[in-house]
């Protein structure tokens, strides 16, 4: 168990539907990130939030928002789904500077039928 | 822009030695990572370099020259369970964003 936790593990869904995806941070970390991996794709960086504020954005569509709460957990919620989001969607979260990058979550495979 | 580069994939022996390399062009540099991800699973810390110079650790090592853009993860004594894929990644200076290259799927064979 990484300290990272991410629900749910798989979800399956229609095209125009919207589905939130939940992180948990490990304890102490202030940073999320979300990232998007498509089948034999990289990692693409989608957003940070550090503290509750949004820091640093990537490639993230217009459909796609995110927020992260007071108690540090983040939702990515993900609207107007087309089958080419289906993907795996990994959150992480880091202590400012580390010396071990990010710790990453699980993820959350997303299927869009 | 950001860019790194690495191969797509690479095949070795069991008990062989493998070196996956990585070349990377970013704007302020703050320490590379390497990171390993079974198919399916999340990816995993490996190793970090931010000076040049060698970093061992057990039977793998990264290698970092940030004057040529270049890093390499070396894997020793390689065993079946190494079958993965290996991400290089550069954190940007000044945030905590981590940009991942592509990866590169090792398989290792009997």
């Amino acid at each position: 168990d990484s300290g990272v936790t991410q629900t749910p593990k798989h979800l399956i869904t229609a095209t125009g539907q919207r589905v939130t995806l939940r992180c948990s941070p490990r304890s102490g970390d202030l940073s999320v990130y979300w990232y998007q991996q498509s089948l034999d794709q990289g990692l693409q960086f989608l957003i940070q939030y550090y503290n509750g504020e949004e820091r640093a954005k990537g490639n993230i569509l217009e459909r796609f928002s995110a927020q992260q709460f007071p108690d540090l957990h983040s939702e990515l919620n993900l609207s107007s789904l087309e089958l080419g989001d289906s993907a795996l969607y990994f959150c992480a979260s880091s202590t400012d500077g580390a010396n071990y990058g990010y710790t990453f979550g699980s993820g959350t495979r997303l299927t869009v039928v | 822009g950001q860019n790194i580069d690495q191969p797509t994939e690479m095949t070795a022996t069991e008990g062989a030695i493998v070196q996956i390399n990585c070349t990377y062009q970013t704007s302020g540099f703050n320490g590379l990572f390497w990171y390993q991800q079974h198919a399916g699973e999340a990816p995993t810390f490996l190793s970090y370099n931010v000076l040049d110079g060698l970093e061992e650790k057990g039977r793998f090592s990264s290698f970092l020259s940030r004057s040529k853009g270049y890093s390499y993860l070396l894997l020793k004594e390689l065993q079946m369970k190494d079958s993965a894929s290996y991400l290089c990644a550069v954190r940007i200076y000044n945030t905590d964003k981590l940009i991942f290259g592509t990866g590169t799927r090792l398989q290792v064979f009997p």
